[in-house]
């Protein structure tokens, strides 16, 4: 079946760098995308969405990228800090669904 | 505001017991969802509510039943746990199809 991946597993960064995560889909009918933040022992947290209408958006240090040619999805995190390590999950909207596909998380560990 | 609540914390079964676990959500949400998450995985889909009286099965129902009964609150039941049940359940909420779904501080659950 058409699932949400990710390229990598781990990503490991330093301060004050940026951060790129990666992430494929398959399906092409998914209209809408989230990328969560989820720290140890909590709950994902909402960072930011996109819709298939656009390509780019940004938020407080983050941007999202969607390029529908080849199915990628990206979150670029400015000035990386140590609050900024934890999983991160990209995630569709399941075409004609009520719920949202997830994929398997990106761990991204910064370094001082 | 509490968002989303969940009850219990932490909890340790025998194979063969049962158990509820109950989400609450304070923001008026129609739609309410179960996830599990286990080690290296995303989140997957259990059962899903788009408003007060109904329910759907999401990606893995098999095992769980859930109710509906009050707008605000989503129960999460387990007639005969198994060991292959252990693992960390969120609720999640959302005020439509799609957004934001607002994450509980999920149920670690350990089935011996």
């Amino acid at each position: 079946g058409e699932s949400v991946g990710l390229h990598l597993p781990t990503l490991s960064v330093q301060e004050g760098d940026n951060s790129i995560i990666n992430c494929a889909y398959s399906n092409s009918a998914s209209d809408y995308f989230i990328w969560y933040k989820q720290e140890s022992g909590k709950g994902p947290q909402f960072i930011i969405d996109i819709r298939s209408n656009m390509d780019k958006r940004q938020g407080q240090r983050v941007t999202v990228l969607l390029n529908k040619t080849v199915k990628h999805l990206s979150l670029q995190i400015a000035a990386t800090q140590p609050g900024d390590s934890a999983v991160y999950f990209c995630a569709e909207n399941i075409p004609g669904g009520y719920a949202l596909n997830f994929g398997k998380g990106t761990s991204l560990l910064v370094t001082p | 505001n509490a968002g989303v609540t969940q009850t219990p914390k932490f909890r340790v079964l025998k194979t063969g017991q049962s158990m509820t676990l109950l989400c609450a959500q304070d923001m008026n949400h129609e739609y309410m969802y179960w996830y599990r998450q286990d080690p290296g995985m995303g989140l997957r889909l259990i059962h899903y509510s788009v408003g007060e009286g109904t329910t759907a099965k999401g990606e893995v129902p098999d095992g769980y039943n859930v109710s509906r009964l009050k707008k605000q609150n989503f129960l999460l039941g387990l007639e005969s746990a198994a060991p292959s049940q252990t693992s960390v359940y969120f609720c999640a909420s959302s005020s439509g199809q799609m957004g934001e779904q607002f994450f509980g501080p999920g149920t670690r659950l350990t089935v011996l």
